[in-house]
């Protein structure tokens, strides 16, 4: 089955920076690739999505890229900001279709932005 | 606001008992998934539902079971409760926009098992 890896684990950035956090799956049936951000004790929500017929998506400051041929993704934030601080998860799925599949996640990367 | 809803917020309960859970999809939304979130084993996949129908499984353990209803709310049943069945249980609702399934999050049940 799918698996995905996500680094780093932690990343800590100052106010302004950018940050990138990296995935790679296994199973080159998946085509959807979204990412969440989680809060503590909130629920994962859902900030970007990149479909395999696409290579990068930018929505304001979050920009995701995918090599399907490396079987990589990747997350970018430009100009962190301290409400930034989350803990980030990349997932895969085959997503195409009525019902799609499960999401299988990768372990989280905790982000603290310092101001 | 996901518009996935979930009750109850949070459970305590002794080891050897049995909850359930339950989840209602947006508007419209037919596919139901389950997640289990713990410290150690992060977001893990149970099970999927989509209109009525079990669609998929994932590790859920054979004391846990669910069912997705005609009206397409969804209860997870989890029984001889252990402690380490303590955890974040999320369900999600499968929106199709476009041809892709994304997954909006409900807030989740908090389960703690004494």
């Amino acid at each position: 089955g799918e698996n995905v890896e996500q680094h780093p684990s932690t990343l800590s950035v100052q106010e302004g920076d950018s940050a990138v956090i990296k995935c790679t799956y296994s199973d080159s049936a998946s085509n959807y690739f979204p990412w969440y951000k989680q809060e503590l004790g909130k629920r994962p929500q859902l900030i970007i999505d990149i479909r395999s017929n696409v290579g990068e998506k930018k929505d304001q400051r979050i920009a995701v890229t995918l090599n399907k041929t490396a079987k990589h993704f990747s997350l970018h934030i430009t100009e962190t900001q301290p409400e930034d601080s989350a803990v980030y998860f990349c997932a895969a799925a085959m997503g195409k279709g009525q019902a799609g599949t499960a999401l299988i996640f990768g372990k989280g990367t905790t982000l603290s932005v310092s101001s | 606001d996901s518009g996935v809803t979930q009750t109850p917020k949070h459970l305590i309960t002794a080891t050897g008992q049995r909850v359930t859970l339950r989840c209602s999809p947006r508007s419209g939304d037919l596919s139901v998934y389950w997640y289990q979130q713990s410290l150690d084993q992060g977001l893990q996949f149970l099970i999927q539902y989509y209109n009525g129908e079990e669609r998929a499984k994932g590790n859920i353990l054979e004391r846990f079971s669910a069912q997705q209803f005609p009206d397409l709310h969804s209860e997870l049943n989890l029984s001889s409760l252990e402690l380490g069945d303590s955890a974040l249980y999320f369900c999600a609702s499968g929106h199709l926009r476009g041809s892709y399934n994304e997954q909006f999050f409900g807030p989740g049940t908090r389960l703690t098992v004494l």
